[in-house]
């Protein structure tokens, strides 16, 4: 599976927008983005993905650069249960490989 | 519509024992993952199975471990002879059809803990 790259922690604000990055370089054009979210003591939760095209959805949106070569996940108002870990996966095969994903810190 | 259901939540075993995790997929899900989270770590795909046979087992331990997905009844995680060292969180998923355009949806976990 082609690796992804992000960041080991965010931080934001509640009821701001954020804006998660993901670079993955080596993507091939049959490559789905996915991204889930790990709660603290939870199982990950499936957020979005997406294949060329932006894409929205009640819990995020997802832009897709022109390339492919990286997309943002973006949560348009954050609230203190947004707090968790965001992993950016790229889906060539059947199984999901997970990186260290994003922990992403919401402030009161 | 109920999720996927992990059993049990928490699961105390002596070091030898052995521990047996189940996982009942979402209705009408045939695929079903399951993945190790040690501590401060970050989840490892272990199996995929799909009924009644082992598609990709690349990620379990070559000893001790083994998985199975019976045509009828929960897919079930086994750990013979447990260590400290499989302390971890089990996590289970299921998927609808192996395609890429579907997303997978993950159980609570089974928390195992070896003491």
């Amino acid at each position: 599976d082609a690796k992804t790259t992000q960041p080991n922690s965010m931080e934001s604000n509640e009821e701001e927008p954020v804006h998660l990055p993901c670079n993955h370089s080596t993507i091939s054009g049959t490559d789905y983005i996915h991204w889930y979210r790990q709660l603290p003591s939870q199982g990950p939760e499936y957020v979005i993905h997406g294949l060329t095209s932006n894409v929205n959805n009640r819990m995020a949106s997802l832009a897709i650069a022109e390339d492919r070569k990286s997309s943002t996940l973006i949560l348009h108002r954050a609230t203190l249960r947004d707090a968790a870990v965001y992993y950016c996966i790229l889906r060539s095969a059947q199984k999901l490989v997970f990186g260290q994903g994003t922990r992403l810190t919401i402030n009161p | 519509n109920a999720g996927v259901m992990q059993n049990p939540r928490h699961l105390v075993r002596r070091r030898g024992q052995e521990a047996r995790l189940r996982c009942s997929p979402v209705k009408g899900h045939s695929h079903v993952y399951w993945y190790r989270q040690l501590p401060e770590e970050g989840l490892k795909f272990m199996v995929y199975l799909q009924k009644e046979n082992i598609i990709d087992e690349s990620g379990m331990p070559k000893e001790r471990f083994s998985a199975e997905f019976p045509k009828e009844g929960p897919s079930i995680l086994r750990i013979q002879q447990v260590v400290r060292g499989d302390s971890a969180a089990y996590f289970c998923a299921s998927s609808r059809d192996r395609e890429r355009n579907y997303g997978y949806t993950f159980g609570s976990g089974t928390r195992l803990t070896v003491v």
